[in-house]
């Protein structure tokens, strides 16, 4: 059971390039997270899916998309990416759509934007 | 902006010694968790919390909710080096599905 797997698990991009980070679960969950991770930030959430087809903005969104591919996988794209897009995604998934159980996180996608 | 305040940022202590880090959010929540990352790491679930007045154990970690379900609190007792990590705090903000984290407390332990 792999639970929540990302790829890559480290990029190296220059400014301007365009990337897609994946993620899938297969533990069957409805809901999908994307949040980055910065120092003395916390954790933000940038886009979520509370189900499959349907997709809405968190904290941080601007200069993100995102495709709720299937159940199971639900990938982030920069377009344009810049500096301050350097940090660690992680993607997670919960059970429910009606209320916030438990987040299972995904390794993490360490990103460099140079 | 951030819905939920969590201190102190930073917590050193000697191996034994007890710790406890704090949540408060502006608005009542409905329920509050709490991850611990360590460092590298992704945060993993340890518990959450929904009733007022809550208090919940996981041997030397005492987890509690306010009456007012606008605060929490996580305290270690004994600490040891395997402790090490950040804790986070959470709550739903919003619609139910946005999990809204605290800053987190950063624990080092002095073995």
């Amino acid at each position: 059971n792999a639970g929540v797997t990302q790829t890559p698990k480290f990029q190296v991009l220059k400014t301007g390039q365009s990337m897609t980070l994946q993620c899938a679960q297969d533990m069957n969950h409805n809901s999908m997270y994307w949040y980055r991770q910065d120092p003395g930030m916390g954790l933000r959430l940038i886009y979520y899916s509370a189900s499959e087809g349907t997709t809405d903005k968190g904290e941080v969104p601007n200069g993100y998309n995102v495709s709720r591919l299937n159940k199971r996988e639900f990938s982030l794209r920069l377009e344009s990416a810049a500096p301050s897009q350097t940090s660690v995604y992680f993607c997670a998934s919960n059970v429910r759509v009606s209320d916030t159980g438990e987040l299972f996180f995904g390794e993490g996608s360490r990103l460099t934007v140079l | 902006g951030q819905q939920v305040m969590q201190i102190p940022q930073y917590q050193h202590v000697q191996e034994g010694e007890d710790f406890t880090t704090y949540c408060n959010s502006s608005t009542t929540l409905s329920n509050i968790q709490w991850y611990k990352q360590r460092p590298g790491g992704h945060p993993v679930f340890l518990i959450q919390l929904v009733k007022s007045g809550e208090v919940k154990k996981q041997k030397r970690l005492t987890f509690q909710f306010g009456e007012a379900k606008k605060n929490s609190s996580l305290h270690i007792t004994a600490t040891q080096t395997t402790d090490v990590g950040t804790y986070f705090c959470a709550g739903p903000w919003g619609s139910n599905y946005k999990l809204t984290f605290g800053k987190g407390t950063l624990l080092t332990v002095n073995p």
